[in-house]
């Protein structure tokens, strides 16, 4: 079974650090660019990251760039995401997604349950 | 960045109707359009990629249509499962952008 499980989420205060992780099963995982998007509560849907199939190339939205870091370990089968600074408004259910390829067409076909984040005092 | 505009961001109607919910582009994203449905607590789940192709094991009652700018989804008769937020996502280009989501309820 294809599949994506995300852990590592908690509370965290303002200013810490987590890092994120999403373990990843059924699949050939080297073979895929990976997205992290969140969902703050009652709120949609925000891409926050993607990183290609070696790690090598990784893009963020504005509002995290130079706080996250993203990264893969294909040999492990596992994605991450190391979240510094951490702002009230990182607030937030994280979810892991596989994108698939239909020659130009890229599309999340797969996703994990997502791992809660909030930042609290 | 590409602003995706969602219409309307709620929606009341009844099993067995047919509905449809609108996307906006704020610059033409020829047809690198996807539809995701998310039910509460879960993730969301592809429906339609590229527009207009049906992601496999998705029912043939939903269906994606457009270019450019203006894009489409259709739930030609709603089953009681259909209730969920609808969520259009451009692929065009980086920041990947969502709509703002359009939640489908029972009326």
């Amino acid at each position: 079974e294809v599949q994506l499980v995300e852990s590592g989420g908690g509370l965290v205060q303002p200013g810490g650090s987590l890092r994120l992780s999403c373990a990843a099963s059924g699949f050939t995982f080297s073979r895929y660019w990976m997205y992290w998007v969140r969902q703050a509560p009652g709120k949609g849907l925000e891409w926050v990251a993607n990183i290609n199939q070696d790690g090598s190339e990784q893009r963020y939205v504005g509002s995290v760039r130079g706080r996250f870091t993203a990264s893969r370990d294909n040999a492990k089968n596992s994605l991450y995401l190391q979240m510094n600074s951490l702002r009230a408004e990182d607030t937030a259910a994280y979810y892991c997604a596989r994108v698939a390829a239909d020659g130009n067409f890229y599309y999340m076909d797969v996703w994990g349950k997502g791992t809660t984040v909030t930042v609290s005092s | 960045d590409i602003q995706m505009t969602q219409s309307p961001s709620s929606l009341s109607a009844s099993v067995g109707d047919r509905v449809t919910i609108t996307c906006r582009a704020s610059q033409t994203i020829s047809n690198f359009l996807n539809w995701y449905q998310q039910k509460p607590g879960k993730a969301p789940k592809l429906l339609i990629f590229a527009a207009s192709s049906l992601q496999s094991g998705v029912p043939s009652r939903f269906s994606g249509s457009g270019s450019g700018t203006e894009f489409t989804l259709t739930i030609s008769s709603l089953q009681p499962e259909d209730f969920a937020t609808y969520y259009c996502q451009e692929s065009f280009t980086t920041p990947i952008i969502f709509g703002q989501g359009t939640k489908l309820e029972i009326k």
